[in-house]
């Protein structure tokens, strides 16, 4: 069965430092998301991507995040300057439709900022 | 925008028994509802979804429940089995002009054998 892949699984950074967490959606899929859960916490959506362009994201989406899809595989999300506050699991989901029908989520990745 | 809320927040059942989860949704335009099941350290992966153009979806053990009018659905899993303890998620979208989805808390659910 296809599988949404992430990686690294944990990445632990120290404040203020730029991180990656990578993203291989699924291959037919068009819609890519990144949501985000804090330890004990609802799932929250972060970002949706579409064509090559966001095309929404939440409050939580400040200029420090930004995402790319930069070989047609990969998608990326990038935090420029980590707070303590952006530690949790980042879930990067791919789907064929729009409005996140169908979602499949990757396995997540941990991000631990310290 | 799209609130959901979602009951109970744990919920330990006997191995064969039902375990039932319910979920409320404030917009009345939301018409996905999606049931995610987490098991712990993986992602949230889909178990059985619904539109809103149905009432009822059925899938082996796992059944799904919408009341449009109520704005509630619910997640049944009849004769339970411990590979069903997980955390289980519910969430809600309006699919024609959002791209998010909203979910709701999250239910830990315990099979005890």
């Amino acid at each position: 069965e296809p599988e949404v892949t992430q990686t690294p699984s944990h990445q632990v950074t120290q404040m203020g430092q730029e991180v990656i967490l990578r993203c291989v959606p699924i291959s037919n899929h068009l819609y890519f998301y990144w949501y985000r859960q804090i330890l004990g916490q609802k799932v929250e959506f972060l970002v949706s991507f579409y064509n090559n362009e966001i095309s929404e994201k939440s409050e939580i989406f400040d200029d420090q995040f930004s995402v790319e899809r930069p070989d047609g595989s990969n998608f990326t999300l990038k935090i420029r300057s980590t707070k303590l506050e952006d530690s949790a699991m980042y879930f990067c989901a791919s789907t064929t439709q729009r409005g996140s029908s169908e979602a499949f989520f990757g396995q997540g990745t941990r991000l631990t900022v310290v | 925008g799209e609130n959901v809320e979602q009951h109970p927040s744990t919920l330990s059942v006997q191995e064969g028994d039902s375990a039932v989860i319910k979920c409320t949704y404030s917009d009345s335009a939301s018409n996905y509802f999606p049931w995610y099941k987490q098991e712990l350290g993986k992602g949230p992966q889909l178990i059985i979804d619904i539109r809103s153009n149905v009432g009822e979806k059925k899938d082996q053990r796992i059944a799904v429940t919408l009341n449009k009018t109520a704005k509630h659905f619910s997640l049944h899993i009849t004769e339970t089995q411990p590979e069903d303890s997980a955390v289980y998620f519910c969430a809600a979208i309006e699919d024609f002009g959002n791209e998010k989805l909203t979910f709701g808390t999250g239910t830990r659910l315990t099979i005890i054998p």
